[in-house]
């Protein structure tokens, strides 16, 4: 059974950088085929994506906020960090992680990636 | 302003069908799968379509996907009070190299 719990502070200032955990269970980072993906949601608007990490060391950033992202993986630990620099108050959101799954292909590739399972998320604050 | 376009809002009475469109561009809905996740109030996303028109077990067959070009529309037959809910759809953009996501589109089962 696969389960993600994301952690990290409620309430950050302004300028200050964010630092999110997501501890999974079920897994592993080190499994072919395999990611796991950032994904952040402020009150009453729309999901938004952010960064994402595969079973290799390759990343993936939003563009809009690539310069403010990056993301890490621990595989000893099956946790997933993210950070964000210069936090502001649009910033404020429930983050979540995801899980993600793959399709191996004909030509030896990992396809068709999609987010699956996803965490119960963490309400992040930016305010003075 | 999100990159995939759907309705705000979209509302049915129990037992009817209800279609929410997505619609999108050549650089994501027209080349690449598109997902479907259902958000009931106060809870996580859940994947309710995958590939277009794949549904996870455990997701009832009232719900199905389809695609033509670079729009995508959900489907939900038979409606239910407990569809309530937000629904989004989502797919990778070639041009982007990242994520999209629809703005999402609140049912309400009146």
């Amino acid at each position: 059974q696969i389960t993600l719990k994301e952690s990290g502070p409620t309430l950050v200032k302004p300028t200050q950088t964010l630092t999110l955990t997501c501890a999974f269970s079920g897994f592993s980072l080190s499994t072919s085929g395999v990611g796991v993906g950032w994904i952040r949601q402020p009150p009453g608007k729309a999901l938004e994506w952010l960064a994402l990490t595969y079973w290799t060391d390759d990343t993936r950033y939003s563009p809009s906020l690539k310069s403010r992202l990056t993301i890490a993986k621990d595989t000893s630990k099956n946790q997933v960090v993210l950070t964000m620099t210069n936090m502001e108050p649009v910033d404020t959101a429930t983050y979540y992680c995801a899980h993600m799954e793959s399709s191996y292909d004909s030509s030896g590739y990992y396809t068709n990636w999609y987010f699956d399972l996803w965490g119960r998320g963490t309400l992040v604050t930016v305010s003075a | 302003q999100s990159v995939l376009t759907q309705p705000p809002s979209a509302s049915g009475t129990p037992g009817q069908r209800v279609t929410i469109s997505c619609s999108g561009s050549s650089s994501n809905i027209g080349s690449n799968h598109v997902y479907w996740y259902q958000q009931l109030p106060g809870t996580a996303p859940k994947l309710l379509i995958y590939r277009n028109s794949q549904r996870p077990s455990g997701v009832p067959d009232r719900f199905s996907g389809s695609k033509s070009g670079t729009s995508t529309s959900l489907a939900v037959s038979g409606l239910r009070s407990e569809d309530e809910a937000d629904y989004y759809c989502a797919a990778w953009d070639d041009s982007l190299s990242g994520w999209v996501f629809g703005g999402g589109t609140k049912l309400t089962v009146l």
